[in-house]
């Protein structure tokens, strides 16, 4: 079963601008990862961020987790047109890998 | 970061025939390795773990006798798909799990189903 549900389900943004998705969860976890597909492709692995910190930065993203909240966010600032692709969160219950994947937001990116 | 190699990318086949679809870890020896489907404009759904020398461990409302996954080693899992119908026609992807764990799951490409 689904466990993170994100919002929002889509987003179209100007080249430039930010882009910012959210994730909830349900359970506990070990960790909660950040994933971009590009159409019909396989899964980029994007940011790690572990059930005890709190704010992670990679390049032009930024991930947040509150496990107070259950909820994650992940900002890509200034925008390409590249970014354009869907964004999953999933998140690792236990020890393993095993992910519980939400349903995603679908990102456009306008030149 | 790790290797996973899916093969084959893609594949077409008439109902009714079964398709192996191959994950390999190329560079680490994966214990664990699991299945995931996605269709269409949706999210990924793990249909099953495979885990080395043992039987799979399938999700709810995954047939285990539709989806025959064997992980014979730990380099390589197979999923095959029997007696495939076009409602099968999906994405699957595999991943690898090494000995460590807090860290990113290692996926590969992804093979896209179509039965016709």
């Amino acid at each position: 079963s689904q466990q993170g549900e994100e919002d929002p389900q889509a987003l179209s943004i100007q080249e430039g601008e930010n882009a910012t998705m959210n994730c909830s969860y349900k359970t506990s976890i070990n960790n909660l990862q950040w994933y971009r597909q590009n159409s019909g492709r396989g899964l980029v692995h994007l940011i790690l961020i572990r059930s005890n910190e709190r704010e992670k930065h990679s390049g032009r993203l930024r991930v947040t987790l509150d496990t107070s909240k259950k909820s994650s966010s992940l900002l890509i600032t200034a925008s390409r047109a590249a970014d354009t692709a869907s964004y999953f969160c999933a998140t690792e219950k236990a020890a393993g890998n095993k992910l519980t994947f939400g349903g995603g937001t679908r990102v456009l990116v306008k030149p | 970061g790790a290797v996973v190699s899916q093969h084959p990318s893609w594949v077409i086949c008439k109902s009714g025939t079964s398709v192996k679809i191959e994950c390999r870890s190329l560079d680490f020896q994966a214990t664990t390795m699991f299945w995931y489907r996605q269709f269409p404009k949706q999210s990924l759904m793990l249909m099953a773990t495979s885990n080395e020398g043992s039987k799979a461990t399938y999700e709810q409302g995954v047939e285990k006798d539709k989806f025959l996954i064997n992980h014979a080693s730990l380099t390589l899992s197979t999923l095959t798909v029997t007696s495939a119908h076009p409602e099968d026609s999906s994405f699957y992807i595999c991943s690898a799990a090494g000995d460590t764990w807090n860290t990113e799951a290692f996926f590969g490409q992804g093979t896209r189903l179509t039965v016709v």
